[in-house]
Order: C-alpha cells, then structure tokens, then sequence
C-alpha cells in the first residue's frame, strides 16, 4: 500500500512566482492535512480538507495560500507571489476518517522543501 | 489555544544510553498525544501514540505514559541506538478538532 505522496520534493521559485504543491493520499484516506516546518520550528497546522471541502482553515495565511482536494486527482496547495519568507518544507498528511477526537493516526508524506530566492 | 511544550536543545548522548525526552500540553478535555519521529530529508512518521489518561504507548523501545495529573507525555528507552538519531516531535490532536499541534522538537544524537 503506497504511502502520501508528495511532488515536487524540492521546488525553487522566484519572489512573486507561483507555486503549486501536490499530495496524493494513502489508498482509502479521503482527509488531508497540510503543515508548514518553518526552519528550527516545528509543524504548524494549515488546512484540513475533504473531497471537494475545505474543513478547517484557521492555519492558513488570509493572503495568496490557497488549498483544494478535488473528487478526482491530488490536494494541491497553492501559494501565489511567494516571498522569501515562505521558504519552508510543507507537509501533506492524510487519515482515513478524520476522527481526530478518537486519536486517529495521521500518516505524513516525505514532504516538500520549497526554496524561494 | 491547545499547545505543546518540549524541553530546549538538542539531546546528544552516548550509546546504550537512557533516553528522556520531556513533553507537556496544554488542551482543552482530553487530547490525543503522539510522538513523531523524523529522520533527516525525510516526512514524519508515528512512533506511539496514547488516547487516554494513563494509556502508555510503546514501539521500538520507546513508551510514553500518558499523566493527565501532569499534563504530560515524556519519552524514553532504555538503550539507545545510533540508529536512533532524528529529530523527535510531541504532538496532540483535540477533542474537538482534527489538526495536530506539535512542539518544536528535540534533535537527538547518539555517538558510537
């Protein structure tokens, strides 16, 4: 059973690119789950998705980020005019229920490391 | 908000050594508590978990016990590898929500 995936592992833009990132969930998982891993931090919650809904976004910049889980095909999280300070490795998890309250296991991807210069 | 706090610095030890990673919470009801393990260039993956007080997770030679009393969720094990050098991460999910918060996470070295 393949794990999260993620693409690209590494992405560099340019200040003012877009950049599109991509998690595909493990095989049955309809919950995904995205954190940011700014440098010497920890992971800090972003954006909780269902097929084609958005769940919780309370960890989401209110400017340029954007997510989505289509019915069909990967979560893409989309961050327009990237500056500098949004160089950081974004991870995707995914579960397959949601039920966070009964300490459901969420299984991370291998992450990507976005480098804005 | 709901909050986890590890202890500061990185952890580099001998070894077979004991390991103590210290990790309180801070959360509304009763949370889920989590340690994640991260190997360098890599994702996280879940090394034990505990969903309710006094609960204690084990894999690998790791355990945390679950202390509602201390608001707490400490990893150890007994003999340590080189092997078993990443970066450890406590993390909590609430009762009323999905996300997961983490702390910031200890570096641990172990030298031969």
């Amino acid at each position: 059973n393949a794990g999260v995936m993620q693409n690209p592992r590494h992405l560099v833009r340019r200040r003012g690119q877009e950049a599109r990132l991509r998690c595909s969930p493990m095989k049955g998982h309809s919950h995904v789950y995205w954190y940011r891993q700014l440098p010497e931090e920890g992971l800090k919650f972003m954006v909780y998705l269902q097929k084609e809904n958005i769940i919780d976004e309370s960890g989401m910049p209110k400017e340029r980020f954007s997510a989505e889980f289509p019915k069909e095909g990967p979560s893409i999280l989309r961050i327009q005019q990237v500056v500098r300070g949004d160089s950081a490795a974004y991870f995707c998890a995914s579960s397959p229920s949601g039920t966070g309250s009964f300490g459901e296991t969420q299984y991370f991807g291998p992450g990507t490391r976005l480098l804005v210069l | 908000g709901d909050s986890v706090t590890q202890m500061e610095g990185p952890v580099t030890l001998s070894e077979e050594a004991f390991l103590t990673i210290n990790c309180t919470y801070t959360a509304t009801g009763y949370p889920s508590l989590f340690w994640y393990v991260q190997y360098p260039g890599e994702g996280l993956q879940l090394l034990l978990k505990a969903t309710k007080a006094d609960d204690k997770g084990s894999n690998k030679g790791f355990e945390a016990t679950y202390r509602k009393e201390t608001t707490s969720f400490h990893l150890e094990k007994g003999s340590v590898q080189v092997s078993d050098s990443a970066v450890y991460f406590c993390a909590l999910s609430g009762p009323r929500n999905n996300r997961l918060a983490f702390g910031k996470g200890n570096q641990v070295v172990v030298i031969p």
